[in-house]
C-alpha cells in the first residue's frame, strides 16, 4: 500500500530564514505533486516532479525529487509572510489515484 | 480561477439526509475527481469519472454514488448523511485520463448536525 509521510506537519518560521519540508512514499510512483492550500481554500498546483532528479524553482519555493530515495523536498528560501498556507505532496498510484500527505502547515512571522 | 466550478459553496443539512454535489469541469476536460477533506483523514480521494465512464475508485463509501453527464459535468451524492460526513469536498478535472495538470475547484462545505 502506497503510503506518503510529511514532516513536519506544522513549522513556524520567521521571514527571512529557510527551510526544507520533507515528503516520503512508500512505494514506486512515476510522478510527485506539490500543492498549497489557503485556509478554506481550494487546493492549487505548485510543482509536478516526474523524474529522478528533477528540480523545479518558482519564485522562493524549490522542489526536488529523488526517485531512489522516495523523497521530494519543498525548500523555501528567505521565507515571507505571503508564503504562509498548508502544502501537501501528493504521489501517484498506479491507477492514476492520487495519494496524499496529511499536509505541512507553514506559519510565517514577520 | 481554476475553471472548475462547483455549486454549493456551502451546505448545511441533516443527519439522514441525501445532498447532491455539482461539479462543472474546465472548458476541454474529460476527467473529474472527486476528492473528501476532513481534519481527521486529511485529503482522501473518491472516485474519478473519464468522458463519462467511472475510471477510478478510492475509499468511497457505499452511501456515497457519483456519475457524469453527457455535458461532462459531474454530481456526488452522499445519502443517510452521518456527522462525520462533514468536510470539504472538491471536484477536480483534468483533460485526459491521469491525474497531469488536474485543477481543483473551490469546493463545497458539507456540515451534517
Amino acid at each position: 500500500e502506497l503510503k506518503v509521510e510529511q514532516n513536519p506537519l506544522f513549522l513556524s518560521m520567521q521571514e527571512g530564514k529557510n527551510y526544507t519540508i520533507y515528503c516520503n512514499y512508500s512505494t514506486t510512483s512515476d510522478r510527485l505533486y506539490w500543492y498549497r492550500q489557503d485556509p478554506g481554500k481550494s487546493l492549487e498546483s505548485l510543482f509536478v516532479l516526474l523524474s529522478n532528479g528533477a528540480v523545479k524553482q518558482e519564485g522562493r519555493l524549490m522542489a526536488s525529487l529523488d526517485t531512489k530515495a522516495r523523497l521530494s523536498t519543498l525548500h523555501i528560501t528567505a521565507a515571507v509572510h505571503d508564503l504562509s498556507a498548508t502544502y501537501f505532496c501528493a504521489v501517484v498510484r498506479s491507477n492514476y489515484q492520487l495519494i496524499w500527505g496529511a499536509g505541512t502547515k507553514l506559519i510565517i512571522k514577520p | 480561477d481554476s475553471g472548475v466550478t462547483q455549486t454549493p459553496k456551502h451546505l448545511i443539512t441533516a443527519t439522514g439526509q441525501r445532498v447532491t454535489l455539482r461539479c462543472s469541469p474546465r472548458s476541454g476536460d474529460l476527467s473529474v475527481y472527486w476528492y473528501q477533506q476532513s481534519l481527521d483523514q486529511g485529503l482522501q480521494f473518491l472516485i474519478q469519472y473519464y468522458n463519462g465512464e467511472e475510471r477510478a475508485k478510492g475509499n468511497i463509501l457505499e452511501r456515497f454514488s457519483a456519475q457524469q453527464f453527457p455535458d461532462l459535468h459531474s454530481e456526488l451524492n452522499l445519502s443517510s448523511l452521518e456527522l462525520g460526513d462533514s468536510a470539504l469536498y472538491f471536484c477536480a478535472s483534468s483533460a485526459g485520463t491521469g491525474f497531469a495538470e488536474a485543477f481543483f475547484g473551490q469546493g463545497t462545505r458539507l456540515t451534517v448536525v
